[in-house]
């Protein structure tokens, strides 16, 4: 069985440019949430798709956005980037139920932002 | 207050040793509490969750919950060198879905 697939897996972008970030679930799960790690905030929670609805997000700005597609594939879009969003991007896969506590990580795509 | 707080260590031990890694937190509402495992460049791999207070065991892992300390832990026992890795202790409950991660504890198990 695959696992959750993230790409790419490096990012360099300049400051004011946009990105996008793609997010391949296991086969089978519905929900696909979004994390930014970084040293010195940790794991932190930007948004959870479930069945192409945004079912839960965290407290990012208007910046951060993703969508989920109907074969739950998922991106992520940063706008106006800013030195600060470099950070490792962790996509996790989960079937959606049991409130998502079996839910497996991508490689995570590392973004510098210069 | 940080809903969880996690002691970032870093922790070194001798191998053969057992590894004690806790977090508290502060929210009521978790119900679920899960432990990840991160080696350097990887994304988090979940070693396992449990739900009430007590204990769960997988092989040399052993997940503790009490829930009216709110005080969770992970032993592992005859620690190995490739278990050398940041341990993330993660919490779900409520009304939404979403995890919410302690900042992680650095351990390097030295052979």
């Amino acid at each position: 069985k695959a696992g959750v697939t993230q790409t790419p897996r490096y990012l360099i972008k300049t400051r004011g440019q946009q990105v996008t970030l793609s997010c391949s679930p296991i086969s089978g799960h519905r929900s696909v949430s979004w994390y930014q790690q970084t040293p010195g905030q940790g794991l932190q929670f930007l948004f959870e798709y479930f069945s192409e609805t945004q079912r839960n997000k965290g407290n990012f700005p208007g910046r951060f956005s993703g969508r989920q597609f109907s074969n739950s594939r998922s991106e992520m879009n940063v706008s106006t980037l800013e030195l600060g969003d470099s950070a490792l991007y962790l996509c996790a896969s989960s079937s959606g139920g049991q409130m998502n506590t079996e839910a497996f990580f991508g490689q995570g795509t590392r973004l510098t932002v210069v | 207050q940080k809903e969880v707080e996690q002691d970032p260590g870093p922790l070194s031990v001798p191998e053969g040793a057992i590894v004690s890694l806790n977090c508290t937190y502060s929210n009521s509402a978790f119900q679920y509490f899960m432990w990840y495992r991160q080696y350097s460049r990887k994304g988090p791999e979940l070693l396992m969750y449990t739900y009430s207070s007590g204990n769960k065991e997988d092989g040399r892992f052993t997940a503790q919950v009490d829930k009216s300390s709110k005080y969770i832990s992970l032993f592992i026992r005859d620690s190995q060198p490739s278990d050398s890795a940041t341990y993330l202790c993660a919490m779900v409950g409520g009304s939404n879905y979403k995890l919410t991660f302690g900042k992680g504890t650095l351990l390097t198990v030295n052979p």
